[in-house]
């Protein structure tokens, strides 16, 4: 398997708290994804890095912001959390350089927001 | 960007082969077409991918119009550990970055 790990895997927080969630990995590789998975709705893209310091939108950006300050880490942050962002979320990661198109992911955080 | 169709559900018996199709009418000559599976509680799992031909591995075929506006993942003997949801996904490059674009994903049922 690979080498990725999300932390929390679980946390309950109050509506307007500011939450951080940790996907870590040792596997080198430059790509990471932060995605939301809902009931009806798939996996949604957040934000995704192709580098240090380097990170842009997906399709469900608002009210989330994202750093990546080291290769191994990429951490999703909730400015102000809302119920709607209740979610389970998956972290990724890939190498697309190398000419293998795989993903792999994290085992998931659930988050409630009440 | 471009957007993926698939059916909400499918039953397949054991042992028999299963098609899941994949309608992606708007994709773009560089995206490339994946799929993966994800097993109840965990995360999303690789299964295949192609750009143009056909595609086969050890856990599935993929089968890519010739328009690439729609594709067809085939399980060639559904076994009940097969019962997942199945992602049809374009990884799409955009100023030069990729990103993935997930589906809402068919439930497939396995039936002993």
């Amino acid at each position: 398997d690979a080498g990725i790990t999300q932390s929390p895997r679980h946390k309950v927080t109050e509506t307007g708290t500011p939450v951080t969630l940790r996907c870590h990995q040792t596997e080198n590789h430059r790509y990471m994804y932060w995605y939301r998975q809902d009931p009806g709705h798939g996996l949604r893209l957040i934000h995704y890095s192709y580098g240090v310091k380097d990170t842009d939108k997906g399709e469900v950006s608002d009210g989330y912001s994202v750093s990546r300050s080291k290769t191994e880490d990429f951490l999703l942050t909730l400015e102000s959390a809302t119920s709607s962002q209740t979610s389970v979320y998956f972290c990724a990661i890939s190498e697309p350089v190398t000419g293998w198109n795989e993903q792999f992911f994290g085992p998931g955080t659930r988050l409630t927001v009440l | 960007d471009a957007k993926t169709t698939q059916p909400n559900s499918m039953e397949s018996n054991e042992e028999e082969p299963v098609h899941l199709p994949c309608n992606h009418s708007t994709i773009s000559g560089t995206d490339y077409i994946h799929w993966y599976r994800q097993l109840p509680s965990q995360g999303p799992e690789y299964v295949i991918h192609g750009l143009t031909s056909n595609v086969n591995n050890r856990m599935a075929s993929l089968a890519i119009a010739e328009d690439r506006k729609s594709s067809t993942l085939i399980l060639h003997r559904a076994t009940l550990r097969d019962a997942a949801v199945y992602y049809c996904i374009l990884r799409t490059t955009t100023s030069g970055t990729y990103k993935y674009i997930f589906g809402t994903g068919t439930r497939l049922k396995v039936l002993a």
